[in-house]
């Protein structure tokens, strides 16, 4: 069984760009969430979504959105890049009832210049 | 403001060692406690505790939830270099059906030497 699947992989952006980040949960998952990994703050929860809604968002500013399609996957995106959103951001996906079981991929690695 | 601490941030032991690592939490709404292992990217799912004093096992790795004193241990008996990593501790809660919302403390750095 397919784990999940993020991409790209790595990624280097400048300032005031902005990128879209992919995840593909795994089979059957419904639930996706995304987190953000820095040295300083560790894991970070930004939203989740379940049935293309979002359920739950973190405490991130308005340029970090996302959305999910039909088929589960998601996508989030980050405008105006700032050197400060240079991380790790995890996806994470789940089955409905897993009271926080998540599944995590390997995750896509931002640099900021 | 709903937190989880972990502790030792990092530990260096040698190989066969025993190990115990801690957390501690405060949050509205407990649903569950989670522990995770973390190599090199991907968080790997070890355990999941939601009742007081029920030890869950898994090979030489073991962990117990207090509900009361807001803390759990995980243990790791005769360890292996293989268990080198970081161990994350987190917190689901119940916020209206949301199942991916964790907050996480920092992690505590394992480190085994031969």
């Amino acid at each position: 069984k397919a784990g999940v699947t993020q991409t790209p992989r790595y990624l280097i952006k400048t300032r005031g760009q902005q990128v879209t980040l992919s995840c593909s949960p795994i089979s059957g998952h419904r639930s996706v969430s995304w987190y953000q990994q820095t040295p300083g703050q560790g894991l970070q929860f930004l939203f989740e979504y379940f049935s293309e809604t979002q359920r739950n968002k973190g405490n991130f500013p308005g340029r970090f959105s996302g959305r999910q399609f039909s088929n589960s996957r998601s996508e989030m995106n980050v405008s105006t890049l700032e050197l400060g959103d240079s991380a790790l951001y995890l996806c994470a996906s789940s089955l409905r009832t897993s009271a926080g079981e998540l599944f995590f991929g390997e995750g896509s690695r931002l640099t900021v210049l | 403001e709903d937190k989880v601490v972990q502790s030792p941030l990092s530990l260096v032991v040698h190989e066969g060692d025993t190990v115990t690592l801690n957390c501690s939490y405060e949050v509205t709404n407990f649903r569950s406690l989670l522990w995770y292992k973390q190599e090199k990217k991907a968080p790997t799912f070890l355990f999941m505790l939601t009742s007081s004093g029920i030890e869950k096992k898994s090979g030489r790795l073991s962990s117990i939830l207090d509900k009361k004193e807001l803390f759990s241990i995980l243990n790791i008996t005769a360890t292996q270099t293989g268990d080198s990593a970081v161990y994350l501790c987190a917190v689901n809660m119940n916020y209206g059906g949301s199942q991916g919302n964790l907050i996480f403390g920092k992690g505590t750095k394992l480190s085994v030497k031969p």
